[in-house]
């Protein structure tokens, strides 16, 4: 059975710009979780979609913004790159909230 | 509001010896809590759970993780540590007392490091 995949695995984007993050889930689940994990950061919650709708967000900003697809499959929009935005982007799927949550290998997200 | 808390930014250990890499938690409600493990430049992999029953969960790769209420900790344990094991464990917590709250809230990493 495939894993949660993500795509791509590397973006270098220029500051100003948008990048568009991508992840399919494991199939059958339903949830999927955005995490950024910046260096020396730790993972912070970006957000959380469940049966195609965003259930709760972390503290980042409006510029930071994603959906779900039908299919279950997710978006990860960050507008207006900032410097800082710099980081690994993890994409997790679980099947209910009770669950573990699965990762998928991440985007490496390079602003310059 | 939930927490969770890895008061040893790294530990270090010698292949052979027992390991333990230390978990705090604060929730409102009942904990469901998870330790992940992340090698260089890969997302993490799930290693245990406890949601709810024997206090001793057992999980991949011969880990294993004790639940205790009173002192709200999930202490990660390997009795005899591999050099592969070095990597960086996050333990999360995740609390559903409160609708569409729920997401896994994780603590900042022990990097764990097992000499030859």
């Amino acid at each position: 059975e495939a894993g949660v995949t993500q795509s791509p695995t590397h973006l270098i984007k220029t500051r100003g710009q948008q990048a568009t993050l991508r992840c399919s889930p494991i199939s059958g689940h339903t949830s999927v979780y955005w995490y950024q994990q910046a260096l020396g950061l730790g993972l912070q919650f970006l957000l959380w979609y469940d049966e195609g709708e965003e259930r709760n967000r972390g503290n980042f900003p409006p510029r930071f913004s994603g959906r779900q697809f039908p299919n279950y499959s997710s978006e990860l929009n960050v507008n207006a790159l900032e410097l800082e935005d710099s980081a690994l982007y993890l994409c997790a799927s679980s099947l209910a909230s009770y669950t573990e949550a699965f990762f998928g290998q991440g985007t490496r997200l390079t602003v310059v | 509001a939930q927490s969770v808390a890895q008061p040893e930014d790294q530990v270090n250990v010698a292949e052979g010896n027992p390991l333990t890499v230390k978990c705090t938690y604060s929730v409102s409600g009942n904990p469901y809590l998870f330790w992940y493990v992340q090698y260089p430049n890969r997302g993490l992999q799930f290693l245990l759970k406890y949601i709810t029953g024997d206090n001793l969960v057992k999980g991949s790769y011969g880990f294993e993780a004790e639940f205790n209420k009173s002192q709200t900790s999930f202490h990660l344990k390997k009795p005899s540590a591999l050099v592969s094991d070095s990597a960086l464990y996050f333990c999360a917590v995740r609390d559903i007392s409160r609708q569409n709250t729920d997401k896994l809230i994780f603590g900042t990493g022990t990097r764990l490091q097992v000499f030859p």
